[in-house]
Formats: C-alpha cells, sequence, structure tokens
C-alpha cells in the first residue's frame, strides 16, 4: 500500500537558517502530495501541494517540488523563524486508496 | 468560504463512560467527511470516513463507532471509552468527487482533544 516516510526529528534552528524538511511515499498510480502544519494545540492547516511530477507548491515562503524520479516531496525554506516553530506532515493522496500521512516532524526555530 | 467547527474542544471522561463527539461543515454541500486520532507525540490515524449520509467506512476496528445523520455532520461516539481512546481527534473535510476522493485536499478542523481517566 502507500506510505510516507519523512524525518521525525525534533528539528532545531536558529532564525534566519535554511530548513529542509525530507519526505518520500511509496505510491501506485499517480498521488498528489501535501503538507501540512499544526501549531501547538491546533488542527492541521494545508501548507501548501503538488499534484504532478514537476509541480512545485509555494506558500508563505515555503517550497517543495514533486518529484517523481527520486519520489520524494522535501519542504524547504530559506529563513525560518520563531513563529514557524510547529509540527509539520507530509501527506499523501491517491485515489482509491486511504490519504495517509507521514509521523510529523517537530521544528522549533530558536531566536 | 467553507469552515469546519468541532466541539467540545477538550474533554475528561472516565474509563467506561460514552463519548459523542460532533463535527460540522458550513458553506459546501455534500463533502467527503473524515474522523482522524493523533495520539500524544505521533501521526495521525485515519478512523472512519463518509462519501455521503449514512455512509461510513470504518479504517481501524475498535471500540468506536461515527455516524452522519446530515449531509454536513459527523459523528464520533463510543458506548464505553478505554484509556487507549485518550488523544487528539481531528475531523476534516474535502470536497465530493465519485472517484479519487483520497487524492483532494483535505481541510481540518480545530480538534478535540480527549484524554480517558
Amino acid at each position: 500500500g502507500n506510505s510516507v516516510t519523512q524525518m521525525e526529528g525534533p528539528v532545531t534552528l536558529s532564525e534566519e537558517a535554511f530548513l529542509t524538511i525530507n519526505c518520500t511515499y511509496t505510491a501506485t498510480g499517480y498521488p498528489s502530495l501535501f503538507w501540512y502544519v499544526q501549531y501547538p494545540g491546533e488542527g492541521l492547516q494545508l501548507l501548501l501541494k503538488a499534484t504532478k511530477a514537476d509541480d512545485k507548491g509555494s506558500n508563505k515562503g515555503f517550497e517543495a517540488t514533486y518529484r517523481k524520479e527520486t519520489t520524494s516531496f522535501h519542504l524547504e525554506k530559506g529563513s525560518v523563524q520563531v513563529s514557524d516553530s510547529a509540527v509539520y506532515f507530509c501527506a499523501l493522496g491517491s485515489g482509491g486508496q486511504n490519504f495517509v500521512f507521514g509521523p510529523g516532524t517537530r521544528l522549533s526555530v530558536l531566536p | 468560504s467553507q469552515t469546519i467547527h468541532q466541539w467540545p474542544a477538550t474533554l475528561v471522561q472516565p474509563v467506561g463512560s460514552p463519548l459523542s463527539l460532533e463535527c460540522t461543515v458550513e458553506g459546501t454541500s455534500n463533502p467527503n467527511l473524515y474522523w482522524y486520532r493523533q495520539a500524544a507525540g505521533r501521526g495521525l490515524q485515519l478512523l472512519f470516513y463518509s462519501v455521503g449520509i449514512g455512509q461510513i467506512s470504518s479504517e481501524v476496528p475498535q471500540n468506536l463507532s461515527a455516524s452522519r445523520p446530515q449531509d454536513r455532520q459527523f459523528i464520533l461516539s463510543s458506548k464505553k471509552l478505554l484509556l487507549s481512546d485518550s488523544g487528539f481527534y481531528l475531523c476534516a473535510w474535502s470536497k465530493s468527487r465519485v472517484t479519487d476522493h483520497f487524492t483532494d485536499t483535505q481541510y481540518f478542523g480545530p480538534g478535540t482533544r480527549l484524554t480517558v481517566l
């Protein structure tokens, strides 16, 4: 079945550092890929998504490119802020099968 | 615009007591609806999903059940709670599509934190 693997962290960075959170997937067919963010005590918010190979999703300075050849959807941000501290989930949606989430990566950004 | 509500926001219940969590969606019709559980420090586990009134699919066998009495209402229930039922329960919705409903973006509610003592 479909699966998502992501680095679990925690990841601790200083403000303005470069962020990469790796995400790889296994899926049949042509899945859509998502990054969600969860701030403390809240539900998940969609951060960005990509629906086909080579698509780049972007939002709030975050980017991720759908790489079919490496089955990856790594999340990047050039300069993180304290307010980016949260848990980030990579997810996959593929027709006829469950929406699958990775285990989440906790990011802490220090001032 | 669409909004999704969950209540209560927090709940503390004794073992063996019943449970009813409610989720409602506004601003859309015939949504697909989902219940997830997030145990402490862990990822999300899909519990139930529904593509229409009275249509419930269960992903994980357990002492929980779900119902969809109205188009935009989704209820999670239990007759007798277990300690292991503690967690953060999230409701989500996505746009209806005859096929491929798990590909559409899912939008999440604020969650209910359940503690079973």
